[in-house]
């Protein structure tokens, strides 16, 4: 069964330093997320991407972060200076165009970021 | 103001019995989706069932069914049959289709089974 997947699974920084985590999306999807979850809290939505361009994100999602579809597979989201309240559980998410299911967003594993 | 309220932070349950999970919701939108994730200790996130909000069937997958009360904004995650490995976090999630088109998540309950 297609599924996300994320890499790394861990990452460790220095606070400043820029981080980029990658996500494959499952490969007919067209619509791509980043959430993040901080430890024992919430999952908190990011940034939304289609047709190669943001198409919604929040308030957190500031100019610190960006994304980008580098190739035809990979799906990154970029910190340019981590703080330390970047720590956290970033989630990729893709979900369909159209077809059964299309409004189900599928989640990847997660990369865990931790800042220093 | 909350759009997705998860009241139960830890339930318990005994193996091989039912329970329910709690989910209110607040919209203004008439079209939205409503959605239950399930989250294991190693972190990822599991999609097990979704409603849409004209849907006339309470949908169900499996053991998971999700009893939508439209007029009182609630879908409640229900888990027959209980099984150990159904210990984990539970996340209810909504997506409306004219506002805020990402999930917004609610707080989860963390449920745990007991043999």
């Amino acid at each position: 069964e297609p599924e996300v997947t994320q890499t790394p699974s861990h990452q460790v920084t220095q606070m400043g330093q820029e981080v980029i985590l990658r996500c494959v999306p499952i490969s007919n999807h067209l619509y791509f997320y980043w959430y993040r979850q901080i430890l024992g809290q919430k999952v908190e939505f990011l940034v939304s991407f289609y047709n190669n361009e943001i198409s919604e994100k929040s308030e957190i999602f500031d100019d610190q972060f960006s994304v980008e579809r580098p190739d035809g597979s990979n799906f990154t989201l970029k910190i340019r200076s981590t703080k330390l309240e970047d720590s956290a559980m970033y989630f990729c998410a893709s979900r369909a165009l159209a077809g059964a299911g299309t409004d189900t967003q599928y989640f990847g594993p997660g990369t865990r970021l931790t800042v220093l | 103001a909350q759009k997705i309220t998860q009241t139960q932070p830890g339930m318990f349950v005994q193996e091989k019995e039912a329970v329910t999970l709690d989910c209110t919701y607040d919209t203004s939108d008439q079209s939205y989706g409503l959605f239950w994730y399930k989250q294991p200790s190693s972190g990822e996130m599991i999609f097990l069932i979704y409603q849409g909000s004209y849907d006339e069937q309470n949908a169900t997958e499996g053991r998971y069914s999700l009893n939508f009360q439209k007029a009182r904004k609630s879908a409640n995650l229900v888990i027959s049959a209980s099984q150990l490995g159904d210990s984990a976090m539970y996340f209810c999630a909504m997506r409306e289709y004219t506002g805020r088109r990402a999930l917004t998540f609610g707080s989860g309950t963390r449920l745990q089974v007991q043999p």
